[in-house]
């Protein structure tokens, strides 16, 4: 089982509509979650960061569920410059290290 | 605002030919790390480091060699290329506590043939 875990999609979607991504992990002890957002052949860039109590940031929002061990990103009212890719990450410690695990991705095509 | 410069953006080598991948980041982050990212398979951590002198190996090591000699430095050595090593390199750096994000270079996409 991989340690974080998303649909990789497509998630095709029209301008307007309301998207949501889920994404699980397996380290209980994980303590940092974050989502990022990464363009075509470009590197990954912080979307936000997922805080315990939920958090929002304009049209997006995060939430974590530590007890069921998923996090989930809800992006309303699409548009075009919306279209990426997602990516879950999670950070947590081995032997007392902070890595830093990456989901695969879940892609995003918002339509016109 | 340099961030995390990441260099050459491309490169193409013949199998067997070394070369060296360059990272320095200019925001003193003690954390600093190598991803290759291959189509279908996300971002899988090639080697680590917490610190000037502290190196230790990811998921996917065999291949590739780094070294800390700094804390704004951190090159990433292919010893003798293989075509497997046909991909997207990423470096990124963070502080070493567990909230901090991660920032990445551009990147270096690497042929080899």
């Amino acid at each position: 089982r991989k340690e974080v875990e998303q649909d990789p999609g497509p998630f095709n979607v029209p301008e307007g509509a309301t998207v949501a991504f889920n994404c699980t992990y397996s380290n209980s002890a994980s303590q940092s979650f974050f989502w990022y957002r990464q363009d075509c052949r470009k590197e990954p860039k912080l979307l936000m960061s997922v805080y315990s109590s939920g958090n929002e940031d304009g049209r997006f929002t995060a939430q974590l569920n530590r007890a069921s061990q998923y996090i989930s990103l809800l992006i309303r009212d699409s548009k075009l410059s919306d279209s990426a890719t997602y990516l879950c990450v999670v950070r947590g410690t081995t032997s007392g290290t902070y890595k830093y695990i990456f989901g695969t991705g879940t892609r995003l095509k918002v339509l016109a | 605002n340099a961030g995390v410069t990441q260099t050459p953006k491309f490169q193409v080598l013949k199998t067997g030919q070394s070369m060296t991948l360059q990272c320095a980041q200019d925001m003193n982050h003690e954390y600093m790390s190598w991803y290759r990212q291959d189509p279908g398979m996300g971002l899988r951590l090639i080697h680590y480091s917490v610190g000037a002198g502290i190196t230790d190996q990811g998921e996917v090591p065999n291949g590739y060699n780094v070294s800390r000699s700094t804390t704004e430095d951190f090159p990433l050595r292919l010893l003798s290329a293989a075509p497997s090593q046909t991909s997207v390199y990423f470096c990124a750096s963070s502080y070493g506590t567990g909230k901090s994000e991660a920032f990445f270079g551009q990147g270096t996409r690497l042929t080899v043939v």
